[in-house]
């Protein structure tokens, strides 16, 4: 049974427009979650993460939003930019030191 | 360059034919896992460890062994492999212990290809 959903196998933004994310969760005992951009031919790279303790937390042009009554959170990148084009990943942790991923979204920004 | 190196990079092999990945990091992090992608199923946690002689199994470890006799290295042994383990395979390290919320730097991959 898959913990870690991201529902949408596929999105496509027009430039300078806001990207949104989705991740839902099954498992009320995480409490930490982190999104990973990959691009083709290579390793995922660290995004943003937030805490459970926290409902929001920003980075420049990307903010997590965590809503844990709903067992949901989403990244939004505004503005989206063709560079952002890639796969996300979001992740969850129950702290512990293992990791339950979920499948991926590929972002497509258009120019 | 601070980094996390795998190789091979690309194996095609055989079932049954022992095989054995090679994880590094300079970064001196204590803590090292593996994970494989597949479609449909996004990353999946192997193996991890949170230091030196101190492996635990993920999410989806039937078929793998590791070992961690440095701090640096990780490898990934599969001693029969066969077509599921046909994967896209990524090694990664952080800092510390790994604990929740701690950024993981991933290497390149290793794509295999059972046959």
């Amino acid at each position: 049974d898959q913990q870690v959903k991201q529902n949408s196998p596929s999105l496509s933004v027009q430039e300078g427009r806001i990207s949104i994310l989705n991740c839902d969760y099954t498992n009320s005992m995480f409490d930490y979650f982190l999104w990973y951009k990959k691009y083709p031919a290579e390793g995922p790279t660290f995004l943003i993460s937030i805490s459970s303790i926290k409902d929001k937390n920003e980075d420049g042009r990307f903010t997590v939003f965590l809503n844990k009554s709903a067992k949901h959170l989403s990244l939004h990148i505004v503005p989206s930019q063709p560079g952002d084009s890639a796969v996300y990943f979001c992740a969850a942790s129950e702290g512990t030191y293992k990791y339950i991923f979920g499948t991926g979204t590929r972002l497509k920004v258009l120019a | 360059e601070a980094q996390v190196t795998q190789n091979p990079r690309y194996l095609i092999t055989v079932t049954g034919k022992k095989l054995t990945v090679t994880c590094s990091q300079n970064m001196n992090h204590e803590y090292m896992s593996w994970y494989r992608q597949d479609p449909g199923l996004g990353l999946r946690q192997i193996y991890y460890s949170m230091n030196v002689e101190v492996t635990d199994k993920g999410d989806v470890p039937e078929g793998y062994k590791v070992s961690r006799k440095e701090k640096r290295n990780f490898p990934l042994i599969l001693e029969s492999p066969s077509p599921n383990q046909t994967s896209l395979y990524f090694c990664a390290s952080s800092l510390n212990s790994g604990g929740p919320g701690e950024t993981q730097y991933f290497g390149p991959g290793t794509r295999l290809l059972v046959l």
